[in-house]
């Protein structure tokens, strides 16, 4: 299976300051199709997972163009910039371009 | 809107099985896959599997083999997960999911004598 590793396990950030994750594959996710399957899921306290951004970039609906994703390959970040307080909860990465789908262990993200 | 509407909270017993329920709508059923995962604090998220909605196909995690059994209604527009010879190690939260892009609300399993 592919491992995904993200760092840091968790961060502090102030309200406005912007706060950066890394993940990192154990192998390429560049599929056979060009694409590269590499999804970033948010989960606020109580609440299930929400997916904010697919394939490495790519924005889902009504999620704020304050979140950005870059990568390619093996190494992948996503970025939030101008933090918020319901910014708050655990971000996954999340892997889609072998079976089976797996997630990093998740990131804390603290408001300071 | 797409919505996925899962069963209610399970209590059950080592050696027992449950079956969860995941019902869609706001979209054609079968145009989509539907997927469950496992959540626990000390494993995070795990992917169990998903079904082919249209055919009836399965694809399983090879941890989750023998564990969980996925099955479907179309005339309900619903998604089953069956997890037998169930263990503690059972316990977690359950999520059906289309693709990654919506999930539902989750379904707590505790395996308690």
């Amino acid at each position: 299976d592919i491992v995904m590793t993200q760092t840091p396990l968790s961060l502090s950030v102030a309200i406005g300051q912007s706060a950066s994750i890394s993940c990192k594959s154990s192998q390429s996710l560049k599929y056979s199709d060009g694409k590269t399957y590499l999804n970033w899921v948010f989960q606020s306290p109580g609440q299930s997972p929400k997916r904010l951004i697919y394939q490495v970039s790519k924005l889902d609906s009504g999620v704020p163009d304050r979140f950005s994703g870059t990568g390619s390959e093996t190494d992948f970040t996503l970025k939030i910039s101008r933090v918020e307080a319901e910014d708050l909860g655990v971000y996954y990465c999340c892997q889609g371009s072998y079976s089976p789908l797996t997630f990093g262990s998740g990131t804390k993200l603290e408001i300071k | 809107q797409v919505q996925l509407q899962q069963s209610g909270a399970e209590l059950a017993k080592p050696g027992s099985s449950v079956k969860i329920s995941c019902k869609a709508s706001g979209y054609t059923f079968t145009s989509y896959y539907i997927s469950w995962i496992k959540q626990t604090t000390g494993q995070g998220l795990e992917y169990i599997g998903y079904i082919n909605t249209g055919s009836g196909g399965t694809n399983y995690n090879e941890k989750f083999k023998g564990k969980a059994t996925l099955t479907v209604d179309k005339s309900s527009s619903t998604a089953f997960m069956q997890l037998s010879s169930l263990t503690p190690d059972d316990s977690a939260v359950y999520y059906c999911a289309r693709g990654t892009g919506y999930w539902g609300q989750g379904v707590m399993v505790t395996v308690s004598s």
